[in-house]
């Protein structure tokens, strides 16, 4: 069985620092890319990071590019997001989730997040 | 980077069948996926692909698109379907390499 748990959530003061950590279990984690999408409070999905299954190759949203980065030990099956010069909008629930693809079928591709950890609250806040 | 617009809220009578859309530039060369959230919980795949469900997924669930539009059809909705469903595909535009959401549709079933 699948398992993403989150753990590093905590409050923290605008411009402060935090590392997210995501414990994965049940599948080989170093064969798959792995990804953190966030949710503020009330709102919707956003997809913050992602990165391939060996670390070689990292992706950002704008919003977080060189303030958020992203990592993995495969050998601890762990993926990690370092948070830094936190923002008052960085408040949000955070998900680890793990991707596959991308494929290719019948003229098109896709990429897609098949399972997801419960989530951990980020709140930044004086 | 790309954007994915879904209506914000639709409405279904109990049985009925519900079309959910997605509209994006990136949907022109990546199929969506489709996610449904209930309340304090974490999102869950059902669609993926050009219309394929995760084992577990009803069928009554399905997924369709043509040019730069996805749609989530619910046929014969029932009320644990009620939820917020967001869809969300691969995002290549410009230099930009990743994923994007939409703003989520939130499902009332009457």
């Amino acid at each position: 069985e699948v398992q993403l748990l989150e753990s590093g959530g905590a409050l923290v003061q605008p411009g402060g620092s935090l590392r997210l950590s995501c414990a994965a279990s049940g599948f080989t984690f170093s064969n798959y890319a792995m990804s953190w999408v966030r949710q503020a409070p009330g709102k919707g999905l956003e997809w913050v990071s992602a990165i391939s299954g060996s670390g070689g190759k990292t992706y950002y949203a704008d919003s977080v590019e060189g303030r958020l980065t992203i990592s993995r030990d495969n050998s601890k099956n762990t993926l990690f997001l370092q948070m830094n010069s936190l923002r008052a909008e960085d408040t949000a629930v955070y998900y680890c989730a793990k991707v596959l693809g991308p494929y290719y079928d019948s003229g098109g591709y896709y990429s897609y997040f098949d399972y997801w950890g419960q989530g951990m609250l980020v709140t930044v806040s004086s | 980077s790309s954007e994915l617009t879904q209506d914000p809220a639709v409405s279904v009578a109990l049985g009925q069948t519900v079309r959910i859309t997605c509209q994006g530039d990136s949907l022109r060369n990546y199929y969506a996926s489709w996610y449904q959230q209930k309340p304090g919980q974490a999102p869950v795949l059902v669609i993926y692909g050009k219309n394929n469900r995760p084992s577990g997924i009803p069928d009554r669930f399905s997924g369709s698109g043509s040019e730069n539009t996805a749609s989530l059809t619910i046929t014969g909705a029932q009320a644990e379907d009620e939820a917020d469903y967001y869809c969300n595909s691969r995002d290549s535009s410009g230099n930009h390499l990743g994923w994007v959401f939409g703003g989520g549709t939130k499902l009332t079933v009457l």
